[in-house]
């Protein structure tokens, strides 16, 4: 099955700083996901972006299908964004996203 | 309500206990999922519906037993659950069952088996 690898695996930033958080993948995907999930453990919806650059406020992402990687960028981190950022991809073929591990990142003032 | 909505969002629940586990979307979607997010281990695929039909079941032990009435609303039944099976449970939707379409999560429900 497809591989999802996420990098770094932990990540600790004071607040105002930028970061770039990476997902590698192992095979073509048609959907891939960025999720942040809260301290409560809600996975919240933060990119459907199987391909292309997206933008939202302070955070933006980038899929580059063809050599099998996204990339998400933080601008001006604050406190709030801490928790952990998931990449999760999936296929026509499949019912399943299939998650990575995760990067964990701490936001301090 | 708006999105996935989960309820109890928090569960404890002795080994010989049945309990269940709601989740309803109102996204209008045709696909509801339920994974697992276990401790320091990526979310797990359970089971889906599609159109109240399950097409899909991952090896789940049959103390897990899930019900789908009707295309907005999914439960998991619990009875005889092992400590192990304490976790995050989550519950997700998607227009189609298809992986390429994008999946809304709800907030959760965290269970601990005693």
């Amino acid at each position: 099955g497809i591989q999802v690898e996420q990098s770094p695996p932990d990540l600790i930033l004071q607040e105002g700083a930028n970061s770039t958080l990476r997902c590698n993948f192992s095979d073509s995907v048609n959907n891939l996901q960025w999720f942040h999930q809260n301290p409560w453990g809600q996975l919240i919806n933060l990119f459907y972006i199987p391909s292309g650059t997206k933008q939202n406020g302070r955070l933006s992402a980038t899929t580059v299908a063809t050599e099998r990687y996204s990339l998400l960028y933080i601008s001006s981190s604050q406190t709030t964004d801490s928790g952990v950022y998931f990449c999760a991809v999936g296929t026509r073929a499949g019912t399943a996203l299939i998650f990575g591990k995760g990067t964990t990142l701490s936001v301090s003032s | 309500e708006t999105g996935v909505t989960q309820t109890p969002r928090h569960l404890v629940m002795g080994m010989t206990n049945k309990k269940s586990l709601k989740c309803e979307q109102h996204l209008g979607h045709n696909a509801m999922y339920w994974y697992k997010q276990s401790a320091k281990k990526p979310l797990e695929l359970m089971f889906v519906y599609s159109l109240e039909e399950r097409v899909e079941n991952n090896s789940v032990p049959s103390r897990f037993s899930p019900e789908c009435p009707n295309s907005s609303h999914l439960f998991l039944h619990l009875h005889t659950l092992q400590p192990e099976d304490s976790a995050l449970y989550l519950c997700a939707s998607s227009r189609e069952r298809q992986a390429s379409y994008e999946q809304y999560f709800g907030p959760g429900t965290r269970l601990t088996v005693t």
